[in-house]
């Protein structure tokens, strides 16, 4: 079972920053916060992840509190090309060797960019 | 850089025929997934190998499905027979694992329609 809350469903302007969030309140010490989106009849994508500190890329940002029980991503000029459903995954990662990278999806939060 | 590979796109068979979806992931990448995605849920893990061996088929109906990667490359999924309920789109994943951070790339997928 997913280990992440997302709302179904959100809005955004085009232009305008996109703020997903997510809830994880169960998450362990040596665990992941990744993001994938989405878009409408195409494989899943992935977009950023992080463990603690707050994480940038091309594609967006990762917000995550310092409890780590919720984070934040951001679009920060949300195009129409960015609406996809979204989501946000806490996934187990073994160092000992094995190859168990198990990405657990949820139904994620379908975001919906509006000119 | 080519993507991961899927064939066919479509698929439409008849309850109890037998169908087969064949993968070529990324040049290089040891790591490979099969997830199934019923309409309105996210991706759902089949089963992963490494190279040519299987690491998780935990989630595999393996009174139906078979799956196998005979020479660490290339992959296909088997259902056979099919039933109603496995009408989804079958997505392919490869990863390059590097230290304890992975990225999984997604194939566009193969939708299948049961009849």
């Amino acid at each position: 079972d997913a280990k992440t809350t997302q709302p179904p469903s959100m809005d955004c302007a085009e232009g305008r920053a996109a703020n997903l969030p997510c809830n994880h309140s169960t998450i362990s010490g040596n665990e992941y916060v990744y993001w994938y989106r989405q878009i409408h009849s195409q494989g899943p994508q992935y977009i950023i992840h992080g463990l603690k500190n707050n994480e940038t890329n091309e594609m967006a940002s990762l917000i995550i509190t310092e409890d780590r029980k919720s984070s934040t991503l951001i679009l920060p000029h949300a195009t129409l090309r960015d609406t996809a459903v979204y989501y946000c995954i806490v996934r187990v990662t073994q160092f000992s060797g094995g190859s168990n990278y198990k990405l657990t999806f949820g139904k994620g939060t379908l975001l919906t960019v509006n000119p | 850089e080519a993507g991961v590979a899927q064939s066919p796109r479509y698929k439409i068979i008849e309850k109890r025929q037998s169908v087969a979806f064949w993968c070529n992931p990324i040049s290089g990448h040891a790591t490979l997934y099969w997830y199934q995605q019923i309409l309105g849920q996210g991706p759902k893990l089949l089963i992963q190998f490494q190279n040519n061996g299987v690491v998780d088929d935990s989630q595999l109906p393996k009174d139906r499905f078979s799956a196998e990667r005979l020479k660490g490359v290339d992959s296909t999924l088997k259902i056979q027979p099919a039933k109603l309920e496995d009408s989804a789109v079958y997505l392919c994943a490869s990863s390059l694992i590097t230290g304890v951070r992975e990225t999984q790339y997604f194939g566009p997928g193969t939708r299948l329609l049961v009849l």
